[in-house]
């Protein structure tokens, strides 16, 4: 099946920091990537949608310059988490569409992020 | 707009005894619905998924989930548990390319 992986899946930070998250789809062209975030024993909160080449697409009330979201290649998509604080600490998680399958998303394993 | 409702928070089980996973959904059109497992610090892992046909639909690990559009609901079932099973599990609804989730349901399964 189509493997989606995350780097790194955890991560701690200082407050004021920016950490970035990379995702990547391994044997397969993911033409849309989508972000979530999940807080403990929460469900997922979509966060954004991105599609090569192209802008995202944020969630209302995501701060769009807050987590910056690059798709730059049809593999990889990055999230930065700017200035973190420690209200950003989360379960942030990535999911891959390849341009075959509209309805079926691939999960990465997530990424864990401590802000101090 | 979509909505997905998971009826139970927790539901502790037995090992070897069945569980039943409750979803229901509200969307003025047709839907695409999915259950999804998550163990432990990890990602989500399709079970399953029902997009046309058949209402009755079969997954990986031993589960399955009926359709019901009268009821507009999406319940997971399981006949015989394993401790493995031990996970969170939501149901989502797809649509406008986008996947909504239910809050989940913690399936604890004990000896």
């Amino acid at each position: 099946g189509a493997v989606v992986s995350q780097h790194p899946s955890w991560v701690i930070c200082k407050s004021g920091t920016s950490v970035k998250i990379e995702c990547r789809s391994l044997d397969f062209q993911a033409t849309t990537m989508f972000w979530y975030r999940q807080f403990p024993k929460q469900s997922l909160m979509l966060m954004a949608t991105s599609n090569e080449g192209s802008k995202a697409t944020y969630e209302q009330g995501v701060e769009k310059d807050k987590f910056l979201i690059n798709h730059a290649s049809l593999t990889l998509s990055t999230l930065t988490v700017t200035s973190a604080h420690p209200e950003d600490s989360s379960f942030y998680i990535c999911s891959a569409r390849d341009f075959l399958s509209t309805d079926t998303q691939y999960f990465g394993p997530g990424t864990r992020l401590t802000v101090l | 707009a979509q909505s997905v409702t998971q009826l139970d928070s927790q539901v502790p089980v037995f090992e070897e005894a069945p569980v039943e996973l409750r979803c229901n959904y509200s969307s003025s059109v047709s839907v695409y619905l999915f259950w999804y497992v998550q163990y432990p610090n990890q990602g989500l892992q399709l079970l399953l998924k029902y997009l046309s046909g058949s209402t009755l639909v079969k997954g990986i690990n031993g589960f399955e989930a009926e359709f019901n559009k009268s009821q507009t609901s999406f319940h997971l079932r399981k006949p015989s548990v394993h401790i493995s099973d031990t996970a969170e599990y939501f149901c989502a609804v797809f649509n406008d390319y986008k996947l909504s989730f239910g809050a989940g349901t913690t399936v604890t399964v004990r000896a």
